[in-house]
């Protein structure tokens, strides 16, 4: 069984907090992890694909770290703000011979408090 | 302009009829996909069409098809709905292959169904 875990399940913060959480994934068989955004109410919006050991991918305050070899990826959030309150989602495609798979993680749910 | 959008956004019906979802973009994307966010709220993915061609199927009842009658649309059809069907769905589409690893999915709104 193939899983993709998420950590914590969440979090809150204060407004100005840098934080990280951590997505692990089956480091066999990589092929791609992306991260989503997903707002309550709204739908999941995306942030990253990574796709190399080692990647470093940065938008904004928000960055991401890539290790294959271990199966894991970090998100990183410089001086939260409330809008950053949502829940982050890392995806996990695979590969099999007869058909594909996709999976996504538990998600961590962040809130910033003002 | 919406990038990707569903019809209805809540759907409420009795057990036992028959329903759909459409799901339209317009991004000029050759890949659609449909998501059941289940009790849990974890994403599951039920199906994808590359160019009206079935490329994903994942173990989902075939009370469950899609239809796509063009490249900007992936239509949801419900035969027979259970109670359990009940969630939310989600249409997406990318660029490619979602599975080329290398492509954004993007998300539509999301249609709650209810089924009593």
């Amino acid at each position: 069984i193939l899983n993709v875990e998420q950590s914590p399940q969440s979090l809150h913060v204060q407004e100005g907090d840098s934080t990280n959480f951590t997505c692990s994934f089956p480091s066999s068989n990589f092929y791609a992890l992306h991260w989503y955004r997903w707002e309550t109410a709204k739908s999941p919006e995306a942030l990253f694909v990574m796709t190399l050991n080692g990647d470093e991918k940065k938008k904004g305050r928000i960055s991401a770290t890539l290790n294959t070899k271990e199966g894991y990826s970090y998100l990183y959030i410089k001086g939260s703000q409330p809008e950053d309150s949502a829940t982050y989602l890392c995806a996990f495609p695979l590969r099999k011979t007869s058909y594909d798979k996709v999976i996504f993680g538990p998600g961590t749910s962040l809130s910033v408090i003002p | 302009d919406t990038a990707v959008s569903q019809t209805p956004k809540y759907l409420v019906t009795q057990m036992g009829n028959d329903k759909s979802i459409k799901c339209e973009q317009n991004l000029g994307h050759d890949t659609m996909y449909w998501y059941k966010q289940d009790s849990k709220k974890f994403l599951k993915i039920m199906f994808s069409y590359n160019n009206k061609e079935l490329i994903i199927n994942e173990t989902v009842p075939n009370r469950f098809s899609p239809k796509s009658p063009d490249k900007a649309h992936l239509n949801l059809h419900i035969n027979s709905l259970e109670l359990g069907d009940s969630a939310v769905y989600f249409c997406a589409s990318s660029q490619d292959s979602w599975l080329a690893g290398y492509n954004e999915q993007f998300f539509g709104p999301g249609t709650r169904l209810t089924v009593l």
